[in-house]
């Protein structure tokens, strides 16, 4: 399978503990993207990486938040003190390169259930 | 700021042609996009239009982009079943970010 892998699928965790996720991306797609999606919204934008570089990150990450490509290829996300609000699926695309050309490509998602 | 607005709610029965609309405000965006999502399921991107095109047909597909209005359209034709789904516009901005409609959900009715 070369499509965007993420692990793990579900995550259930209980309030103020730490998780983190990962996406895998397709082989040589050097732009990697976070997105979270809450019920019944549309994918909201988190950060993005070119290569190891993480050039964008969204106000919507507080400093629980973060995120890391060290050798360009996988990524972590790690939420701190994990809050019942950052219940939400974790999605993580990537594209080949140019900005906005030819789309992103999605991976199934990390749903997160923090009790 | 960026924004993307889309009807929430389209049911068609089986065999008609379904419209999707999606409405946009960044005029400056190079590419607008059309994502499929199944229940439980991540994004699969159905396709996408450049901002100098007027229209795309892609087999059942054809989107039309209004770029004055900034205004998108999917239609699909011969609807099935397995259409059934949440589809999702998407402009990306300049740094390749995608801001993403709410969704419209499409019923298909046999």
């Amino acid at each position: 399978d070369t499509g965007v892998s993420q692990d793990p699928r579900h995550k259930i965790t209980k309030r103020g503990q730490n998780v983190t996720f990962r996406c895998d991306p397709i082989s040589e797609h050097n732009r990697l993207y976070w997105y979270r999606q809450t019920l019944g919204q549309g994918p909201e934008f988190l950060t993005y990486f070119q290569n190891e570089a993480q050039l964008e990150k969204s106000r919507l990450l507080s400093d629980r938040f973060s995120a890391e490509r060290p050798k360009g290829s996988f990524s972590t996300l790690e939420i701190q003190r994990t809050e019942q609000g950052d219940s939400a699926m974790y999605l993580c695309a990537s594209s080949p390169g140019l900005a906005g050309t030819g789309g992103q490509f999605f991976g199934p998602g990390t749903r997160l259930t923090v009790l | 700021g960026e924004d993307v607005e889309q009807s929430l709610f389209l049911s068609v029965r089986e065999g008609d042609s379904s419209v999707i609309n999606c409405t946009y405000t960044d005029s400056s965006s190079t590419y607008l996009y059309w994502y499929k999502q199944e229940p439980g399921a991540g994004l699969q991107l159905l396709t996408y239009i450049f901002s100098n095109m007027d229209m795309k047909q892609d087999q059942r597909l054809t989107v039309l982009l209004n770029k004055k209005d900034k205004h998108l359209s999917l239609r699909i034709a011969d609807t099935q079943t397995g259409d059934s789904a949440i589809y999702f516009c998407a402009e990306s901005s300049n740094t390749g970010k995608l801001i993403f409609g709410q969704g419209t959900t499409l019923q298909v009715k046999p």
